[in-house]
């Protein structure tokens, strides 16, 4: 079965912390994504790859960073963080064909305090 | 400028009957549709698609229905059942894209 994983569920910081977001994939797809969801802002996209070690500016990349060393890992890092990135954090991949639907991990909530 | 827009927050309907939610795109460009459904403190998951080059999908109790010229899709779920109660969200994509592009959500409530 197609699996995604977010190495934590929840994550409480302090403003200025350093956080890295795990992300794993076991489907051997190309592309991997970090959404932000909020409530009545839908999801939004932060970076995506499209293979290792490259990586694209979502709509919402500021103040945060990704790194993709090996095509099924993609981890999301907030070099310092402040209160309005406080929010769920989704991962998700696809195969690389136009509009093949995305798998998304089950989310970590980030409070950042 | 918001491109993929669900315009009803919340969707109330009676289990058994009908429930319909609306998307609404402006993006030309777009040519492959998406929904998904997501419950709480889990991950969306994918429930039916559409490309630009149809009218209409169905699986099931689900049907999406695509009108390119209002630029506008709707997913139908007939009949509905309490288990159907999530967010719904839509999302579009165009070729060589690479990526979609997700509406706000909408939250269905079905009641026994």
């Amino acid at each position: 079965d197609v699996k995604v994983t977010q190495s934590s569920r929840y994550l409480v910081k302090r403003t200025g912390e350093k956080v890295f977001l795990e992300c794993v994939q076991d489907m051997d797809h190309e592309n991997m994504f970090w959404y932000r969801q909020d409530p009545g802002l839908g999801l939004r996209l932060i970076y995506f790859s499209y293979d290792v070690k490259m990586k694209e500016k979502g709509d919402i990349p500021e103040g945060y960073s990704v790194s993709r060393e090996k095509k099924e890992r993609f981890s999301l890092i907030l070099e310092s963080t402040s209160t309005n990135q406080t929010s769920m954090y989704l991962c998700a991949s696809s195969l690389w064909q136009n509009g093949e639907k995305l798998f998304f991990g089950s989310g970590t909530q980030l409070s950042v305090l | 400028d918001q491109q993929v827009k669900q315009n009803s927050p919340s969707l109330s309907v009676q289990e058994g009957r009908i429930s319909i939610l609306n998307c609404d795109y402006t993006n030309s460009m777009f040519d492959y549709f998406l929904w998904y459904k997501k419950y709480p403190a889990e991950g969306p998951t994918f429930l039916i698609s559409i490309s630009s080059i149809k009218d209409k999908n169905e699986d099931g109790r689900f049907t999406v229905f695509l009108n390119k010229s209002a630029k506008h899709l709707s997913l139908h779920i007939v009949p509905s059942q309490p288990g159907d109660s999530a967010v719904y969200f839509c999302a579009a994509t165009h070729t060589n894209a690479g990526k979609s592009t997700f509406g706000d959500g909408t939250t269905l409530t079905v009641k026994p």
